[in-house]
């Protein structure tokens, strides 16, 4: 039971390139998210899929997309990044509704130069 | 006022020490309160969450005060591995699952 993996751990692009960063959960969850966390910022919710066939923005969706696969899998789509999008993007799962636990992957560290 | 609001720390204190946390929160519709726990460079991760009636944990106390929007963890008997960021969470503005995470309160226990 991995529980919830990410790839790549750390990535470094340069500005204009794009990148997909990858999710997957084992814990049958309905529910997933992608966050980033900055210094002094804390982590903001960028996209999220309440459920397999959905996916809603967030506080900070602006040049990202998303795509919910399939159960499992909730990809983060860079189209033409930018060095403000440097950061650690974490993805979490949970089952339905906000009074469940959210378990975090481990993280991408992500340089835009 | 911002949605969570923290004070950043660090809070330093010497092991077996008795530290409490605090948090405000804007939103008076929420209905889920958490803390949860952060190593340095690490995932968060659920450490309680926090019932109107106050909850206990072993060393970890949270209360949470609805009238104030105010939430407290209290740990009781530092240890060394207590050392860690705390983010207090609550439910998101945005969507039924969301959560809105506080930037955190940096605990440092030294021996």
């Amino acid at each position: 039971n991995a529980g919830v993996t990410q790839t790549p751990k750390f990535q470094v692009l340069k500005t204009g390139q794009s990148m997909t960063l990858q999710c997957a959960q084992d814990m049958n969850h309905n529910s997933m998210y992608w966050y980033r966390q900055d210094p002094g910022m804390g982590l903001r919710l960028i996209y999220y899929s309440a459920s397999e066939g959905t996916t809603d923005k967030g506080e900070v969706p602006n040049g990202y997309n998303v795509s919910r696969l399939n159960k499992r899998e909730f990809s983060l789509r860079l189209e033409s990044a930018a060095p403000s999008q440097t950061s650690v993007y974490f993805c979490a799962s949970s089952y339905t509704g906000s009074y469940n636990e959210q378990f975090f992957g481990p993280g991408t560290r992500l340089t835009v130069l | 006022r911002k949605e969570v609001e923290q004070d950043p720390g660090p809070f330093n204190v010497p092991e077996g020490a008795t530290v409490a946390f605090n948090c405000t929160y804007s939103n008076s519709a929420s209905q889920s309160f958490f803390w949860y726990r952060q190593d340095c460079r690490k995932e968060p991760k659920l450490l309680m969450s926090v019932y109107s009636s106050g909850n206990e944990d072993g060393r970890f106390t949270a209360q949470l005060n609805r009238a104030s929007q105010y939430i407290s963890l209290l740990i009781r008997d530092s240890k060394l591995s207590d050392s860690a960021t705390y983010l207090c969470v609550v439910t998101g503005r945005v969507g039924y699952s969301t959560l809105t995470f506080g930037k955190g309160t940096m605990l440092l226990v030294s021996p």
